[in-house]
């Protein structure tokens, strides 16, 4: 099993949509969650952090955390043609208190395509 | 500088060959990582450093594999006796302390091992 699942897609959805994007984790003592977009031939940018259980939104983004279950999402909200990009899904391993933090372990990534 | 600086930023080298890739993080970053990613691939953790020291070496795929760090600041990975399945882009990112996991990433070296 893989530390960091995802599908690699692609997902192709229709601009304006709702483009959801998922992840699963093995670790259940991971602390922190994170999603990145990379735009072909680019680096990856972080996009979204999420540390507790529950919703958090940023302008058209959602990330949804549920530690039981060990999954994360990220949520597009009224999709354009510019979030087309590979989506990464990052967890920390390590904990965040006492100056010390893990490796962060990435996903295979979603590509998503969000058509005009 | 203002962002992580890789280099170079493209690398062609035969098969046996040794290599080094540098990294000079963002000014005041502590924590320095090395990803490899294969085309069409995810990131693969390679190597962590907090400061100079590597609380997690285990990534490196193999002994040929080898990074350091010194004054906090600039990073060399080194690969020896070259391989082809090598191949890859070398990412480096850093962090500000503690590690947050908002890593800032380099615009990587392609590696192309002939």
């Amino acid at each position: 099993q893989k530390e960091v699942e995802q599908n690699s897609g692609p997902l192709s959805v229709p601009e304006g949509a709702i483009a959801s994007l998922n992840c699963t984790y093995s670790d259940r003592g991971s602390q922190s969650f994170f999603w990145y977009r990379q735009y072909s031939g680019k680096s990856p940018e972080l996009i979204m952090s999420i540390y507790s259980n529950g919703d958090k939104e940023d302008g058209r983004f959602t990330a949804q955390l549920n530690k039981a279950s060990q999954y994360v999402s990220l949520l597009i909200r009224d999709s354009q043609p510019s979030d087309s990009a590979t989506y990464l899904c990052a967890v920390n391993r390590g904990a965040l208190i006492n100056n010390q933090g893990g490796k962060l372990i990435f996903g295979q990534g979603t590509e998503l395509s969000v058509k005009p | 500088g203002a962002g992580v600086s890789q280099s170079p930023s493209n690398k062609v080298t035969e098969k046996g060959k040794d290599v080094e890739l540098r990294c000079d993080p963002i000014s005041g970053h502590t924590a320095l990582y090395w990803y490899r990613q294969s085309l069409g691939q995810g990131l693969e953790f390679l190597i962590y450093f907090q400061g100079n020291s590597a609380p997690d070496k285990s990534g490196l795929p193999s002994d040929r594999f080898s990074a350091e760090r010194t004054g906090g600041s600039v990073s060399t990975l080194t690969i020896q006796r070259t391989q082809q399945e090598d191949s890859a882009v070398y990412l480096c990112a850093s962090s500000l302390p503690p590690p947050t996991g908002e890593l800032f990433f380099g615009e990587g070296s392609r590696l192309t091992v002939l």
